[in-house]
This record gives structure tokens, sequence and C-alpha cells, in this order.
């Protein structure tokens, strides 16, 4: 069965970086569209990135762009997301999720199947 | 504030119709396909309707998903008591990100 398995979270101080990883299973890893989404303590989803099959092409929310880098490495089966310059407002549970096989347009297609259980990042001095 | 608008609470007693607006603009909702998602406290969020009106295998016919305009619903036909979530509707918009809206917060009575 699909699983996506989320690793990397923990306390950073304001500033820091981390990187996330989310391993797949069950599934043709290279096959698909990748998305990150987090969720603060207590509030709604929020959109953070999304990376095409093969890893040419990204796209990001504004309030993560240039601080935040997805990527993947399809031999691995493995989405990665680096944060840098944290902010305590990046304080959330950030999830990965299975986006698109869809080659059309395919950032456009918020189909997201799949979802792993998330790791914190908390963001405090 | 998302900028794409749902209620922040619906509610409605077993067997009842409940509808959740999402309001967005020409550059999202207007232009791209929506979707609407499910998510029960503690869980993670599940695909319910995808491209405006499309269920996902397994996905009881009694929610449907239309999109007119600028504007997106989502209904929930013969409540139940395991339909009590958070619902979050979600598009693409064409300054290249994905949105969610807000969530709207359905509670049966």
């Amino acid at each position: 069965q699909v699983q996506l398995v989320e690793s990397g979270g923990g306390v950073v101080q304001p500033g820091r970086s981390l990187r996330l990883s989310c391993t797949a299973s069950g599934f043709t890893f290279s096959g698909n569209a990748l998305h990150w989404v987090r969720q603060a303590p207590g509030k709604g989803l929020e959109w953070v990135a999304v990376i095409s099959y093969d890893g040419s092409n990204q796209f990001y929310a504004d309030s993560v762009k240039g601080r935040f880098t997805i990527s993947r490495d399809n031999s691995k089966n493995t989405l990665y997301l680096q944060l840098n310059a944290l902010r305590e407002e990046d304080t959330a549970v950030y999830s990965c999720a299975r986006g698109t096989s869809v080659s059309s347009q395919w950032m456009k297609r918020l189909n997201l199947d799949r979802w792993g259980q998330g790791t914190l990042v908390t963001v405090s001095s | 504030q998302s900028v794409l608008t749902q209620p922040p609470s619906a509610s409605g007693t077993p067997g009842q119709r409940v509808t959740i607006s999402c309001s967005g603009s020409s550059s999202n909702i207007g232009t791209n396909y929506v979707y609407w998602y499910q998510q029960r406290p503690g869980t993670a969020p599940k695909l319910l309707i995808y491209t405006n009106d499309q269920r996902p295998s397994g996905v009881p016919d009694r929610f449907s998903g239309s999109k007119s305009g600028s504007s997106a619903s989502l209904a929930i036909s013969g409540l139940r008591s395991e339909d009590e979530a958070y619902y979050y509707c979600a598009v693409w918009d064409d300054s290249l990100s994905g949105l969610f809206g807000g969530g709207t917060k359905v509670t049966v009575l």
C-alpha cells in the first residue's frame, strides 16, 4: 500500500536551518508530482511547495519563497524540504502528499490523494 | 487571512443537507479546478472531490462539488455523525502557487 513517512522535524532557533525528508513506498515514486503542506497548531492547511515528477520544476508559496527549497531523489524514493532562515511563524506540522501523475498542467492539479502523518517543526528561541 | 474564503462553521442535524462555500477570484477558482478535503481531528486530510465535481473511489455519493464563476461549493446530503470534521477547498492560483481555504468546521447537532 502507498505510504509516505516524514522525518527531520524538531525544535530550532529562529534564523537556523532544518531539512525534512519524506520517504515513499508502494507506488512508482518517479511518476508523481509531490507536495509539502503545513498546518500550524490549531490552524488550517497551508500549501507550501510542489515539485514535478522528475524534479526539474518547483513552485512555492509566497510565504516561503527564497527560504525553502523542495527537491527529490527518485533513486531513493525520497522527497526533501530544506528550510532556511526559519521564523517563529514557520512553526507547524509539515506533511508530504502525493500529487498527480498527469503531465498536462501538473502543478495546477491539487488532487493530493495520499498524505503522510507529518513531522512537527517548532521554531523558538 | 486566506485568499479563498470559507465560512468558519456549518452545522446540521442527521439527515440534513449542508453546503459549504469557497469564494475566490478569476486567477484561481475562475480559471482552475477546485478540490475539497476532509480532515478529522488528529488525522491526515482526505481527498473528497477533485476537478470541481469528481469523487475518488470510496467517497460516498452524499458528497458533491460544484463550481460557478469564481466560487465553488461542497454539499453533504444525508448528514451523518461521522461527517463531523473540517473541510477545506483547494485550488491553484495563476500567480503560481497553490491555495487552501481557511477551512469550515462542520458540526452534526
